[in-house]
C-alpha cells in the first residue's frame, strides 16, 4: 500500500504559467515532507521541504503548501520555465526519523514548453 | 571530483553474470543508501550504511550483495539476478548528525539491464 501518492505521472504547462504539483499521503505519523527534482540521467536533487507545523514554504519561484486535514501537499512553480521540465518526487518521513525511513512517490514528470 | 559519483552509469548483464556497482562520496558523510528505481515505482530503499555498518536491509533479495569498505565507498554486488531486477540503481549519502537529518545527495546512477 502506497503511503505517499503521486497520482499524476505528467503535466504539461506552457512557459510562463504556474506549474501545480500534486502529492497525497495516507500516514498522518508524517512529519516532514521533501520535493526532489530528477533530470534525465542524473540523480534526484533536493527542491524544498515543510515541516508539518506549517502550511506554507517559499523559495524563489517554488512554494510548497500543506494541508494537514486533507493530507495533501502541492507544489506550485511560478513562473514555469523549460529548465524545469524534469520528474518531481514528493517525499514524507515519518516522525522521529531520519532520511533513510524517507517514503517517495513515483514521481510526476512535468514539461513546460516555450 | 566532488559529490556523488556511480560507476557504471550503464551496465547489462545476464542472469549468470557477476558484477559490482560502485558509489563513491567525496563529501565526508557517515551515511550511504542503496535505492532501487524501477518503471512506475517509487524509490525503493534497499540498504542504508551508518558508519560503515548496515544498519538497514529492506528484505533484499541475497543476490544483491551490499560493501561498504569505508565510509566513502559503497559497493552493490549483483549475481545471478532476474530480468525484474532491471532498474535504475541510486546510491545517496548524507551527513547523519542528530535523528532528524533529512538531506541527502543522489548519484547519477547506474542504469541495470538484466537480459
Amino acid at each position: 500500500d502506497q503511503q505517499v501518492k503521486q497520482n499524476s505521472p505528467s503535466l504539461s504547462v506552457q512557459e510562463g504559467r504556474i506549474s501545480i504539483l500534486n502529492c497525497d499521503y495516507t500516514n498522518s505519523m508524517f512529519d516532514y515532507f521533501l520535493w526532489y527534482k530528477k533530470y534525465p540521467a542524473e540523480g534526484p536533487t533536493f527542491l524544498i521541504s515543510i515541516s508539518s507545523i506549517k502550511d506554507k514554504n517559499e523559495d524563489g519561484r517554488f512554494t510548497v503548501f500543506l494541508n494537514k486535514s486533507a493530507k495533501h501537499l502541492s507544489l506550485h512553480i511560478v513562473p514555469s520555465q523549460p529548465g524545469d521540465s524534469a520528474v518531481y518526487f514528493c517525499a514524507a518521513r515519518l516522525m522521529n526519523t531520519g532520511f533513510q525511513k524517507l517514503v517517495f512517490g513515483t514521481g510526476t514528470r512535468l514539461l513546460v514548453s516555450p | 571530483e566532488t559529490g556523488v559519483t556511480q560507476t557504471p552509469r550503464h551496465l547489462v548483464m545476464g542472469m549468470t553474470n557477476k558484477k559490482s556497482l560502485k558509489c563513491e562520496q567525496h563529501l565526508g558523510h557517515n551515511a550511504m543508501y542503496w535505492y532501487k528505481q524501477s518503471a512506475k515505482k517509487p524509490l525503493e530503499l534497499m540498504f542504508v550504511y551508518n558508519f560503515k555498518e548496515q544498519t538497514e536491509n529492506n528484505s533484499v533479495p541475497s543476490r544483491f550483495s551490499p560493501e561498504c569498505p569505508n565510509s566513502s565507498h559503497l559497493f552493490l554486488h549483483l549475481h545471478t539476478l532476474q530480468p525484474e531486477d532491471s532498474a535504475l540503481y541510486l546510491c545517496a549519502s548524507s551527513q547523519v548528525v542528530s535523528w532528524d537529518n533529512t538531506e541527502a545527495f543522489f548519484g547519477q546512477g547506474t542504469r541495470l539491464t538484466v537480459v
